[in-house]
């Protein structure tokens, strides 16, 4: 299972760029790159997938080097709901893959 | 509407006094997975199941038990709660392996006392 790292905590004010970096040395040829979003007492919520180059969609956009060893995810023109803790997974779809590792997250407070 | 439910959604017990929280899934979805959330610890897994009867170990499975006998459904069992075992409970599930997106119900509450 690839491991990922992540800042545990950063901090932005409303309007600006914000990109959280998360690096995967070990991840495996066939492993996706998963980022979610959680809330206070809420459970994660999907936000963005990608296996390679950039992949964009209604809130976010993720960068993914050609290596894959790292990846990026940002949220343009944050706003104080955007407050919450970011996850970055890496998992397999082809295979049977199972164990997921979450681990602590990014921690993102916007303030005004 | 697309859902995972748990329950209860909060539960108070004591030491010993064995309690199962119901995880139920509307989308067909293959896989099922239980995840404790503590503060400063993140999400860690506790069970998953890839199919109906294939269950496996996560991270932290000491202490928890789980089956999967329809595919709608994976209980999470705690034949002998103690109170390490308090924290937020989240059920989630998706289309096949882990990869996919993954689907979380709203969370248990559980506190053991």
């Amino acid at each position: 299972l690839a491991k990922t790292t992540q800042p545990i905590s950063m901090d932005s004010y409303e309007g600006q760029e914000v990109n959280i970096t998360c690096s995967h040395n070990n991840i495996a040829t066939n492993d996706y790159i998963t980022w979610y979003q959680q809330f206070p007492s809420q459970g994660p919520r999907f936000i963005i997938q990608g296996y390679k180059t950039k992949v964009t969609n209604e809130v976010a956009s993720l960068f993914i080097p050609a290596d894959r060893k790292s990846s990026t995810l940002s949220l343009p023109r944050v706003s104080l709901s955007d407050t919450a803790v970011y996850y970055c997974l890496v998992g397999d779809l082809t295979g049977s893959q199972g164990n997921l590792i979450f681990g602590k997250g990014t921690k993102l407070s916007v303030k005004p | 509407e697309a859902q995972v439910t748990q329950n209860p959604r909060y539960l108070i017990t004591v030491t010993g006094k064995k309690l199962t929280v119901t995880c139920s899934q509307n989308m067909n979805h293959e896989y099922m997975s239980w995840y404790r959330q503590d503060p400063g610890l993140g999400l860690r897994q506790i069970y998953y199941s890839m199919n109906v009867e294939v269950t496996d170990k996560g991270d932290v499975p000491e202490g928890y038990k789980v089956s999967r006998k329809e595919k709608r459904n994976f209980p999470l069992i705690l034949e002998s709660p103690s109170p390490n075992q308090t924290s937020l409970y989240f059920c989630a599930s998706s289309l096949s392996q882990g990869g996919y997106e993954q689907y979380f119900g709203p969370g248990t509450r559980l506190t053991v006392t």
